[in-house]
């Protein structure tokens, strides 16, 4: 059974460049939600999607913005890049529930280290 | 959200028991507690959750007070790998996880 991955692992950008940060869920997950984790602090949501409808948004902008694929693959897109958009960025999956409900027990990926310059 | 309440960091002996504290006096009747680990340069993983009853799994136990304000996640003898940021998360099961700064345990050898 393969685990969440995330692509890239690293990357840099430049302050009002756009990013997109992909992620593949574990086998037989249907629900992707992203995090957002800034140096020393826990993760913060972004937003969940379960069979490709956005299920849920934390407080983030809409500059932030996500894709989820038939396969149950996810995209975090981020437009207009700023310096505290530094951040480590999550991905994690969860196994089907009953009636569109998704269980708690989420599997994260390793994350993508982003920094703005 | 319900809020919790962890230590910033703890300390632990390796091979001794740890006991990670987490105070939530203002959970309600639906909502689970959960806790996850990270370990550096990882993504979080689950640890356990329970409702009421205490449970045990593999990796960990977790003690439910009462009157559910506070719980503990018991690691029964610490290793090295041990070492981690653990958080305490309260939800009703099907909102998104709200993690807080966590605490952070050391293990020493």
């Amino acid at each position: 059974e393969t685990g969440v991955t995330q692509s890239p692992t690293h990357l840099i950008k430049t302050r009002g460049q756009q990013v997109t940060l992909r992620c593949s869920s574990q086998s037989g997950h249907n629900t992707v939600s992203w995090y957002q984790q800034a140096l020393g602090q826990g993760p913060q949501f972004i937003f969940q999607y379960y069979r490709e409808e956005e299920n849920g948004r934390g407080n983030f902008p809409p500059r932030f913005s996500g894709l989820q694929f038939p396969n149950y693959s996810s995209e975090l897109n981020v437009n207009a890049l700023e310096l505290d958009d530094s951040a480590l960025y999550l991905c994690a999956s969860s196994h089907p529930g009953l009636a569109g409900r998704s269980y708690n027990e989420q599997f994260f990926g390793p994350g993508t280290r982003l920094t703005v310059l | 959200d319900a809020k919790t309440t962890q230590p910033n960091s703890m300390e632990s002996n390796e091979e001794e028991p740890v006991h990670l504290p987490c105070n939530h006096s203002t959970i309600s009747g639906t909502d689970y507690i959960h806790w996850y680990r990270q370990l550096p340069s990882q993504g979080p993983e689950y640890v356990i959750h329970g409702l009421t009853s205490n449970v045990n799994n593999r990796m960990a136990s977790l003690a439910i007070a009462e009157d559910r304000k506070s719980s503990t996640l018991i690691l029964h003898r610490a290793t090295l790998r041990d070492a981690a940021v653990y958080y305490c998360i309260l939800t009703p099961g099907n909102t998104p996880l709200v993690f807080g700064k966590g605490t952070r345990l050391s293990v020493i050898a």
